[in-house]
């Protein structure tokens, strides 16, 4: 049973436009919600997260919303760079975060030039 | 952001044999560090939570006598895959929160162990 699903394995974007990843989740008992960029044999990066109270939070070029009665949250990247190209996942913790994450599947982001 | 160093980031062993992956943050004190293990394809699934001085908490389905967790400073904790197998060939990847109200977990590079 996925808790979090990342339903696109992946997405190809033209540089310059906006990229949308989304992400579902299931456990009502999540409260933070984090995106991780993650390249091959590498660890993943922090990317940007939004606590359950919020409906948005922003950083440069990233913004992540949230909508919990559908329990559906998404990123946004605007514009999309060539250096966006990664595997990205969507993560969730309950308890403020105290508790591990569960991660989705990862959707791989493809910038074409 | 604030450094995890994993190290090894390679390892092949042979069946049977005790691996140790260690997990280091740098710049920081972590009272909880988490581990992960991922398969090719799939997303990071949480093995267990180690906590500085006590024992750790597997999830579900996770064999604790086959994956033992030592988190015995502030600054490390190591993974040791046991009776290593085959099916232990894997991603391992941990991260470390540095206080107990903080919730963004920064990862390590990963250890892909390979059992042969």
């Amino acid at each position: 049973d996925q808790q979090v699903k990342q339903n696109s394995p992946s997405l190809s974007v033209q540089e310059g436009r906006i990229s949308i990843l989304n992400c579902d989740y299931t456990n009502s008992m999540f409260d933070y919600f984090l995106w991780y960029k993650k390249y091959p044999a590498e660890g993943p990066t922090f990317l940007i997260s939004i606590s359950s109270i919020k409906d948005k939070n922003e950083d440069g070029r990233f913004t992540v919303f949230l909508n919990k009665s559908a329990k559906h949250l998404s990123l946004h990247i605007v514009p999309s760079q060539p250096g966006d190209s990664a595997v990205y996942f969507c993560a969730a913790s309950a308890g403020g975060g105290a508790d591990g994450l569960t991660f989705g599947k990862g959707t791989h982001l493809i910038i074409q030039p | 952001g604030a450094v995890v160093s994993q190290h090894p980031s390679r390892v092949i062993c042979k069946s049977g044999t005790s691996v140790k992956i260690e997990c280091r943050s740098l710049d920081f004190q972590a009272t909880t560090m988490f581990w992960y293990r991922q398969f090719p394809k799939q997303s990071l699934m949480l093995m267990a939570t180690s906590n500085e001085g006590s024992k750790a908490t597997y999830e579900q389905g996770v064999e604790k006598d086959k994956f033992l967790i030592n988190h015995a400073s502030l600054t490390l904790s190591t993974l040791t895959v046991t009776s290593a197998h085959p099916e232990d060939s894997s991603f391992y990847i941990c991260s470390a929160r540095p206080g107990i109200s903080d919730t963004e977990a920064f990862f390590g590079q990963g250890t892909r162990l390979t059992v042969v």
